[in-house]
C-alpha cells in the first residue's frame, strides 16, 4: 500500500509569490487533513477534508491560504501571496476513520516551504 | 485545540537505560493518546496509541496513561542509537493536537 505522499518535497519562494502543495492521500482514505509546523513550534492541525468537502477549517491562518479536494482524492494547498511566516513544514495525513479514532493518521514525509 | 505539554529536553540518556517522556494536556474530555517519533527532516511515525487507563506495551515501548491526572507518559526500555528522534505526544478528538515534542538522545 502506498503511503500518503506529498510534493514537492522543498519549495523555496519569494515573498509575494504563490506556491501550491499537493497531498496524494492513502487510497481509501476519505479524510484528509493538513498540519503544519512552523519552526520552533508545535505541529498544529490546519483543516480537514471528509471526500471533497471541508470538514473543518478552523486551523487555516488566514484568506491567503486555500485548499481543495477536486473529487475527493487529492488536495491541494494554495498560498497567494506568500509571506515570510509562512515558513515551515507543511504535513498532510490520511485517514480511514473519521478523525484519528483509535488508529492515528499516516502522515506524509511533509512539504518544507521556505519564503525569502 | 487542546494544550498539551511536554517536558522540554533535550533528553540524554545512555544506551541500554530506560527514557522517560511525560506529557499532560488539559481538555479532561480527550479520549485518544498518541506518541508519535519523527527523525530529523522526517514525517511523524505513530509507535503507540492509548485511550484506557493504565499501562500498554508493545515491544520497548510502555505508554502509560492517567485520565484523572490527565497524564500520559512513554517509556523506552533498552535505549538504543536508533531510538534518537523527537517524540511528540498528540492528543485527539477528531484532529490532533500535538506538544511541542521532546527530543532524545541515545548515547552509543
Amino acid at each position: 500500500e502506498a503511503g500518503v505522499t506529498q510534493f514537492p518535497s522543498h519549495s523555496v519562494i519569494e515573498k509575494g509569490q504563490t506556491v501550491t502543495l499537493r497531498c496524494d492521500p492513502i487510497s481509501g482514505h476519505d479524510n484528509l487533513y493538513w498540519y503544519r509546523r512552523v519552526m520552533g513550534k508545535e505541529i498544529k492541525f490546519l483543516l480537514h477534508f471528509v471526500k471533497e468537502s471541508k470538514q473543518d477549517e478552523s486551523g487555516m491562518p488566514n484568506n491567503r491560504f486555500l485548499a481543495e479536494r477536486t473529487g475527493g482524492t487529492y488536495s491541494t494547498l494554495k498560498v497567494q501571496p506568500a509571506e515570510l511566516e509562512d515558513s515551515g513544514v507543511y504535513f498532510c495525513a490520511s485517514s480511514q476513520v473519521l478523525g484519528a479514532g483509535y488508529y492515528g493518521y499516516t502522515f506524509g514525509s511533509g512539504t518544507r516551504l521556505t519564503v525569502v | 485545540q487542546k494544550e498539551v505539554e511536554q517536558n522540554s529536553g533535550p533528553l540524554s540518556v545512555p544506551e541500554g537505560a530506560i527514557a522517560s517522556l511525560n506529557c499532560t494536556y488539559s481538555d479532561r474530555g480527550s479520549q485518544s493518546f498518541f506518541w508519535y517519533r519523527q527523525y530529523s527532516g522526517k514525517s511523524p511515525e505513530l509507535i503507540m496509541f492509548i485511550y484506557s487507563n493504565g499501562d500498554k506495551e508493545d515491544g520497548r515501548f510502555t505508554a502509560q496513561l492517567n485520565k484523572a491526572s490527565q497524564y500520559v507518559s512513554l517509556l523506552i526500555r533498552d535505549s538504543q542509537p536508533s531510538d534518537s528522534a523527537t517524540y511528540l505526544c498528540a492528543v485527539s478528538d477528531y484532529k490532533l493536537s500535538f506538544g511541542a515534542g521532546t527530543t532524545v538522545t541515545v548515547r552509543a
